[in-house]
């Protein structure tokens, strides 16, 4: 079994829509969780960073992580075409510990 | 992200040949990753190095080989290059010294291996 599970996708929303992408994982010892946004051809980008349970929020995006069910979540609200990109979850125990990366999700937001 | 660069951003090479890819940050970070980007596999760990004099293998070390020259600096090698390695290779850097922080990833090098 894979550390951390995320379904591939490919996911395909109108304009607007409300986004929402997950990752499972098995190890109830992660304590960091961060989303990574990668576009096309280019190295995947820091989105949202969390620590333990709870949600943070950032302009249209939001981290929701809950320890008790081990699984994360990323929130998009009106999404726009230029969230079109690869989103990558990740974990790790502590900070300087290995990462550990999802497989990562396709977005596609339609006009 | 322009403070962490890779070369070459794309390399067509033959089956046996020895390829060198380098990474080169200027975060100052102390920690530095290679992993490989295969669809449907996501990120995987090849090698990494918390200083200098700090080498570690990740878990598809098999086949490559790393070299840290400077904090500013670590480079991947493929020493003999087959097919199953083309893939898009990245380069990140972390902090590290006890301050909580994320990997920052280089633009990616695309390696094709005839």
């Amino acid at each position: 079994q894979k550390e951390v599970e995320q379904d591939p996708g490919p996911l395909s929303v109108p304009e607007g829509a409300i986004v929402s992408l997950n990752c499972t994982y098995s190890n109830s010892a992660f304590q960091y969780f961060m989303w990574y946004r990668q576009y096309s051809r280019k190295g995947p980008e820091l989105l949202m960073y969390t620590y333990s349970s709870g949600n943070k929020e950032d302009g249209r995006f939001t981290a929701q992580v809950d320890k008790s069910s081990k699984y994360i979540s990323l929130f998009i609200r009106d999404s726009q075409p230029s969230d079109s990109a690869t989103y990558l979850c990740a974990m790790t125990y502590y900070t300087g510990n290995q990462f550990y990366f999802g497989t990562g999700t396709s977005l596609t937001v339609i006009p | 992200d322009a403070d962490v660069t890779q070369t070459p951003r794309n390399r067509i090479t033959k089956t046996g040949k020895r390829i060198m890819l380098e990474c080169s940050q200027t975060k100052g970070h102390d920690r530095m990753y290679w992993y490989r980007q295969d669809p449907g596999l996501g990120l995987r760990l090849i090698y990494y190095s918390f200083d200098v004099k700090d080498i570690n293998k990740g878990e598809i070390s098999d086949g490559y080989s790393v070299s840290r020259q400077a904090q500013a600096k670590f480079s991947l090698s493929l020493e003999s290059a087959i097919p199953n390695q083309t893939a898009l290779y990245f380069c990140a850097t972390e902090a590290g010294q006890g301050r909580t922080d994320t990997q920052y990833f280089g633009p990616g090098t695309r390696l094709t291996v005839l």
